[in-house]
């Protein structure tokens, strides 16, 4: 079975500065597909990024962008410029290629931006 | 588009009452799957629903279960409400069953008392 380790129940950082989430999987699985999911106070669950296990290319979205090693089953995300709009639980999530829907999420990050 | 949207919000039920909660996916999406999130499990997946067919489960008992319409709207009912029932339950949609994202709704906080 898979399993998602999220170490930092919590985390916290300057506005305008740049913090990094870390998250591991264990997987025996050589497909499959990394999510961030952010979710605010009003708890509405947002996808943040994505990233394919056959891609090499780390994704990037706008001031969001992952450090993807694959070898290591590591999977940790950078908020770079952070916004009082970034205060939220963060979770890390893992989805097997072999169309199973089924998200295994991690315990989740708190992210806390300092004015 | 409208996003995912989970009727009721809210909802208060006592131990033993049986509840159903409603989850309206994105237009076009085909897939739908459920959530509970509680404080001690963390989020955990209950089922997936494509194309009117459970594709898969979760673990958990019997008394959770689900279905999905032609119009790829879902429901999941709970009976014989226990306590550690009480929780967010998410639903999330998909394109389709394969490689695509999940859209998140923004839950049902149900509370058993």
């Amino acid at each position: 079975a898979q399993t998602v380790t999220q170490s930092q129940p919590e985390m916290s950082v300057q506005e305008a500065e740049t913090v990094t989430l870390s998250c591991t999987y264990d997987t025996s699985e050589s497909d499959y597909y990394l999510f961030w999911y952010k979710q605010p106070p009003s708890r509405q669950m947002i996808l943040v990024i994505r990233q394919e296990a056959y891609k090499q290319q780390n994704a990037t979205e706008n001031r969001f962008s992952v450090n993807f090693q694959k070898a290591a089953k590591s999977f940790s995300l950078k908020i770079s410029d952070s916004q009082l709009g970034d205060a939220a639980m963060y979770f890390c999530a893992y989805r097997s290629a072999r169309g199973n829907e089924k998200l295994t999420f991690g315990t989740g990050t708190r992210l806390t931006i300092i004015p | 588009k409208a996003g995912v949207t989970q009727t009721p919000r809210y909802l208060i039920k006592t131990r033993g009452q049986q509840v159903t909660l409603s989850c309206s996916p994105i237009s076009g999406h085909r897939s739908v799957s459920w959530y509970q999130q509680t404080p001690g499990q963390g989020l955990q997946f209950l089922f997936e629903y494509f194309s009117e067919t459970q594709r898969n489960k979760g673990n958990f008992p019997g008394r959770f279960s689900g279905r999905q319409f032609s119009n790829s709207r879902s429901e999941m009912n709970v009976s014989t409400l226990e306590l550690g029932d009480s929780a967010l339950y998410l639903c999330a949609s998909s394109l389709k069953s394969r490689g695509y994202e999940q859209y998140f709704g923004p839950g049902t906080r149900l509370t058993v008392t």
